[in-house]
């Protein structure tokens, strides 16, 4: 089973629908990042979190919004979708006092 | 602020020849480094990370990587290429437990 594993893996929606993405965990890691990756601009992050209480802004925040539900549940929200939140968005996670981080599959999603 | 640049969007071999994928970092302090695959329609696997053990990383799948602190470099070769490592490949440096992550590069495989 995926350690790190992300709900849908693609989702089509509509502009101004608010939509939510979903990253789990079973590597008992305390730290989680929301990135989205968009052709030719590499991985950009959005949100992190370093425990359930310690929420924290990434590069591109506006527009997005995050919940950490429980330590091994980070989702991601996109209030009122856009075109151009078009993108492939990875979740991962990383260990306390260790740099490594691990990613999820990807959820695709497509804005209409 | 830290930064990474991937020299080549693009870089297209023959199997069999040598794989060399640039990446040059921007700090006065060298940074964790990394790099990560992309297979076609999946997530990101670690290839191999610089943690300042050792300037000659090793990774998977016959990878390894130089960390050239004079140069701020750590490319990624490979002595042979295989159609399998056809995918996308992106440069990391982390930086206060985030990871700044290059724009990748696509490496294609020519029969």
């Amino acid at each position: 089973d995926a350690d790190v594993t992300q709900t849908p893996r693609n989702r089509i929606t509509k502009t101004g629908k608010r939509i939510m993405l979903e990253c789990s965990q079973t590597k008992g890691h305390d730290r989680m990042y929301w990135y989205r990756q968009d052709p030719g601009l590499g991985l950009r992050l959005i949100y992190y979190s370093f425990d359930v209480k310690d929420i924290n802004k990434g590069e591109i925040s506006d527009g997005y919004s995050v919940s950490r539900q429980a330590q091994a549940k980070f989702s991601l929200s996109l209030e009122s979708a856009i075109p151009n939140q078009t993108a492939l968005y990875f979740c991962a996670t990383r260990d306390r006092g260790q740099e490594t981080q691990y990613f999820g599959p990807g959820t695709r999603l497509l804005v209409l | 602020a830290q930064s990474v640049t991937q020299l080549g969007s693009h870089v297209s071999v023959s199997e069999g020849a040598l794989v060399l994928l640039r990446c040059n970092y921007s700090s006065s302090v060298p940074p964790y480094l990394f790099w990560y695959v992309q297979y076609p329609n999946q997530g990101l696997q670690l290839l191999l990370k610089y943690t300042s053990a050792a300037t000659l990383v090793k990774g998977i799948n016959g990878f390894e990587a130089e960390f050239k602190k004079s140069e701020t470099s750590f490319h990624l070769t490979k002595p042979s290429a295989h159609m399998s490592d056809a995918a996308e490949y992106f440069c990391a440096a982390g930086s206060q437990g985030n990871l700044i992550f290059g724009k990748g590069t696509k490496l294609s495989v020519k029969p």
